[in-house]
């Protein structure tokens, strides 16, 4: 599994848009990148998933260069329902048993 | 979507008592299942991989004998913390997969299990 890196807080404010990086240096070709959204006290939600280039849907966009070794999960104006923690997972569409692992995450902070 | 539904939501249990947690596919079948513990303030960490008709998968530090884990349909996995001690306070989460998707690998999680052990 790669492992990912991102930075362990984000500071922001309301009405701003809000890019959150991730390295995953290792990342194999099969891999898809994953990001997840979890509030306090409960579980994580699917935000978006892209495998290059740029995804978007109705709450983010996902940017991914070219060698794939990193991605940026970008979020349209913030507002205060979307501090969270935000994990940046890769791997491959495998087997049933594919284990999702967690990283450290990225602790976003949304102020008024 | 599908939906993962997990119960109780909290649970407070004396120290040495046997406390149960249901996860269950409310949508669809889900052969594999996985259980996640997550301390304060802390990302979340796989506990064991749960398989429908078979033993579960546990990861490395994990005591099986602790964490008793049955996956006895399709639909449900229960995980049941033995002799509880505070120090397994915790919030576990499990997550089943959808095959049926192709979209986050079908991967959903339960809203979890905020476990206090007195």
């Amino acid at each position: 599994l790669a492992k990912t890196t991102q930075p362990i807080s984000m500071d922001s404010y309301e009405g701003q848009e809000v890019n959150i990086t991730c390295s995953h240096n290792n990342i194999a070709t099969n891999d898809y990148i994953t990001w997840y959204q979890q509030f306090p006290s409960q579980g994580p939600r699917f935000i978006i998933q892209g495998y290059k280039t740029k995804v978007t849907n109705e709450v983010a966009s996902l940017f991914i260069p070219a060698d794939r070794k990193s991605s940026t999960l970008s979020l349209p104006r913030v507002s205060l329902s979307d501090t969270a923690v935000y994990y940046c997972l890769v791997g491959g569409r495998m087997d049933s048993s594919y284990k999702l692992i967690f990283g450290s995450g990225t602790r976003l902070l949304v102020r008024p | 979507g599908a939906v993962v539904s997990q119960h109780p939501s909290r649970v407070i249990c004396k120290s040495g008592t046997s406390v149960k947690i249901e996860c269950r596919s409310l949508d669809f079948q889900a052969t594999t299942m996985f259980w996640y513990r997550q301390f304060p303030k802390q990302s979340l960490m796989l506990m064991a991989t749960s398989n429908e008709g078979s033993k579960a998968t546990y990861e490395q530090g994990v005591e099986k004998d602790k964490f008793l884990i049955n996956h006895a349909s399709l639909t449900l996995s229960t995980l049941t913390v033995t002799s509880a001690h505070p120090e397994d306070s915790s919030f576990y989460i499990c997550s089943a997969r959808d095959r049926r998707s192709g979209v986050n690998y079908g991967y959903t999680f339960g809203s979890g299990t905020r476990l206090t052990v007195v």
